[in-house]
């Protein structure tokens, strides 16, 4: 299982938005509404932010959205802020019944 | 709250074991698949097994299987994954995670560090 394609960087000024790209296959995110998304600061654990393409767990904030067209799934920022500097992975389900991720994205704050 | 606490992570040489263990609380350990996640240094993170909740049900990605061996202890709500023949390439920090379903991890312990050099 090859693992998802994501763009290594994204950058943008505090306020804006940006958009994390995920691209997969008919067999993982193009087959299925699996897709979650992952925050991780340096040194620290994983985090859910997205998950079934578009829902947010309880306490995540509104500013994380996700969603999906075809092969390709997608995270956007809003209102881009400090704290929000940290990377980001993508994640599917697959039809071996297995979890891929993506190779990861690093958001930068200018 | 859930916790997940990893341990006996360390130093091994290749084609070296180790055995690393998962100490879960705040939820019905039972109840609920289990993941092993990896992450080499500076690298993405790599799904390594999964385990369901009676421990009936495993599966393993390709790069370790035949090699590694997930297992559970439900009275110790305990998560363990059996390493062996361990190459330098496994070498990463090992995170356990409970999991929403068969496989997607909602959420993740602090993770424990597997160096395999000699």
């Amino acid at each position: 299982q090859s693992a998802l394609t994501q763009p290594a960087s994204v950058s943008g000024s505090p306020g804006q938005s940006i958009t994390i790209s995920c691209t997969g296959t008919s067999s993982d995110v193009g087959g299925y509404d699996f897709v979650s998304w992952y925050q991780q600061h340096p040194g620290k654990a994983p985090k859910l932010i997205i998950y079934d393409v578009n829902s947010r767990p309880s306490g995540v904030s509104n500013r994380f959205s996700g969603s999906k067209s075809g092969y390709t799934a997608s995270l956007t920022i809003s209102g881009l802020q400090a704290e929000d500097e940290a990377d980001y992975y993508c994640s599917s389900y697959t039809s071996s019944s297995t979890r891929v991720f993506g190779g990861g994205t690093k958001v930068t704050v200018l | 709250q859930v916790q997940l606490v990893e341990s006996g992570g360390g130093l091994v040489k290749p084609g070296g074991s180790l055995r690393l263990s998962c100490a879960a609380s705040g939820f019905t350990f039972s109840d609920y698949y289990m993941s092993w996640i990896r992450q080499a240094p500076g690298k993405g993170l790599e799904w390594v097994s999964y385990i369901s909740g009676t421990g009936s049900n495993t599966n393993y990605a390709d790069a370790v299987k035949g090699r590694f061996t997930v297992s559970r202890d439900n009275a110790r709500n305990s998560l363990y994954l059996q390493m062996n023949s361990l190459r330098a390439d496994d070498m990463a920090v090992y995170y356990c995670a409970k999991n929403y379903g068969s496989t997607r991890p909602d959420y993740w312990g602090q993770g424990t560090l597997v160096t395999v050099s000699s």
